[in-house]
Parts: C-alpha cells; sequence; structure tokens
C-alpha cells in the first residue's frame, strides 16, 4: 500500500499570512500520461471534506485561487495564501493512483 | 445541483448486519464510478470501497474484504454497502462520494455507524 505521511503547522498561523502544508508518498504518483495523482480536500469542522486540488495542481471547480498545488513525484506541498478563517479544518493528501487508495492522517489549520 | 444523501446507519451489535444506501441525484448517476470513505471518530479518512460506472468492477480495503459488499442501482441511482460481520473497528462516518477520473469531487452529509454491545 502507498504510505501518505503529513507534516504538521506550527499552529495557529496568523490571519493574513501563508500556510504550507507538506505530504510525502512512499512510492512516486507520476503515471504514464504525465499526471501526478495526488489530491488535496478539506474538512472543515463538523462538515464533509471537499476537494481542493487534484493531479496535484489542478485547482478544483470553485476553489480560490489562494490554494495551489505543487511538487514532485514523492514530495508535494499545499500553499495558502492570505488564510482567513474560513480555512479553518483539516487538510488531507490522498493518492489516486492505485488502490488502495490511501489518505494523509491529516493537518490542522488554526487561525491566529 | 448535484446531492448525495446517506441512509441507514445506527446502533448493531457486533457481528451483525446494516445496510446503507445513498441516494444520487443532479447527475446522470450511471456515468460515474461511486465510493464509500469512512472516518472513526476522531480520526482521518479511510477509503473503504469503489464501484464502477456499470457495476461490473468492485474493489476494497483488506480489512473490510469479504465482509462488505458495494452495489449499486442504476434504475434508482443508488448506491449501497452491505456490512456483514460488524466490528467495533467498523464504527465510524461512513460518506459516500462521486468518483471522478481526478478524486472524489462531490460527498455526502455521512451517516454514523456505531457498532456495540
Amino acid at each position: 500500500d502507498i504510505v501518505m505521511t503529513q507534516g504538521a503547522l506550527p499552529n495557529p498561523v496568523p490571519s493574513g499570512e501563508s500556510a504550507s502544508i507538506t505530504c510525502q508518498s512512499s512510492k512516486s504518483l507520476l503515471y504514464s500520461d504525465g499526471k501526478t495523482y495526488l489530491n488535496w480536500y478539506l474538512q472543515r469542522p463538523g462538515q464533509s471534506p471537499q476537494l481542493l486540488i487534484y493531479w496535484m495542481s489542478t485547482r478544483a471547480s470553485g476553489v480560490s485561487d489562494r490554494f495551489s498545488g505543487s511538487g514532485s513525484g514523492t514530495d508535494f506541498t499545499l500553499k495558502i495564501s492570505r488564510v482567513e478563517a474560513e480555512d479553518v479544518g483539516v487538510y488531507y493528501c490522498q493518492q489516486f493512483l492505485e488502490f488502495p487508495l490511501t489518505f494523509g492522517s491529516g493537518t490542522k489549520l488554526e487561525i491566529k | 445541483e448535484v446531492q448525495l444523501v446517506e441512509s441507514g446507519g445506527g446502533l448493531v451489535q457486533p457481528g451483525r448486519s446494516m445496510k446503507l444506501s445513498c441516494a444520487a441525484s443532479g447527475f446522470t448517476f450511471n456515468n460515474y464510478d461511486m465510493a464509500w470513505v469512512c472516518q472513526a471518530p476522531k480520526k482521518g479518512l479511510e477509503w473503504v470501497a469503489t464501484i464502477s460506472y456499470d457495476g461490473s468492477s468492485t474493489y476494497y480495503r483488506d480489512s473490510v474484504k469479504g465482509r462488505f459488499t458495494i452495489s449499486r442501482d442504476n434504475a434508482k441511482s443508488t448506491l449501497y454497502l452491505q456490512m456483514d460481520s460488524l466490528r467495533s473497528e467498523d464504527t465510524a462516518t461512513y460518506y459516500c462520494a462521486r468518483q471522478a477520473d481526478y478524486g472524489y469531487n462531490y460527498w455526502g452529509q455521512g451517516v454514523m455507524v456505531t457498532v456495540s454491545s
């Protein structure tokens, strides 16, 4: 199984500052079609998860351009620019390359 | 508007069975693979199972193979999860999700399953 390892944030993050969340996979998520099958989700308190980023760097429909994804085949970063109160929650990375599909353990973002 | 509405959760004794349903609307159900994802209390997300758009292929995480069955009724736009031989570690909120080629772009509100005597 592909293991996804997420880093922690130095919470709380001051409002208006940037925050970067890291994620590492135990296997390259770069597929032969040239796409990297790494997703980012946000789960706000009391809500269902929502897709933020797919194919490592493509924003999902309706997602603010303050969210950006980058990385290589095994090391990934979600950057949140100018954090706001609505960004509070737990962020999960997920590999979508092969079954079993696996998530990271989550990274909590708190705002000051 | 895409909607996924789960039902069928509740309290069940260890070793017993429970069947979850997910009613889909707002999109052409039989065009999409569907999935179940669970979240134990205060824990992270875990993929449970996926079914292809036509029901011909199914995939499961190891811990539920042989105990859980994912299925769908495209005529009713409904996804199911039959859970047998339930264990305390199956206690979780279960989400149904629409699976696009790149990820889960729509999620239901979740349904709680508690396995306890």
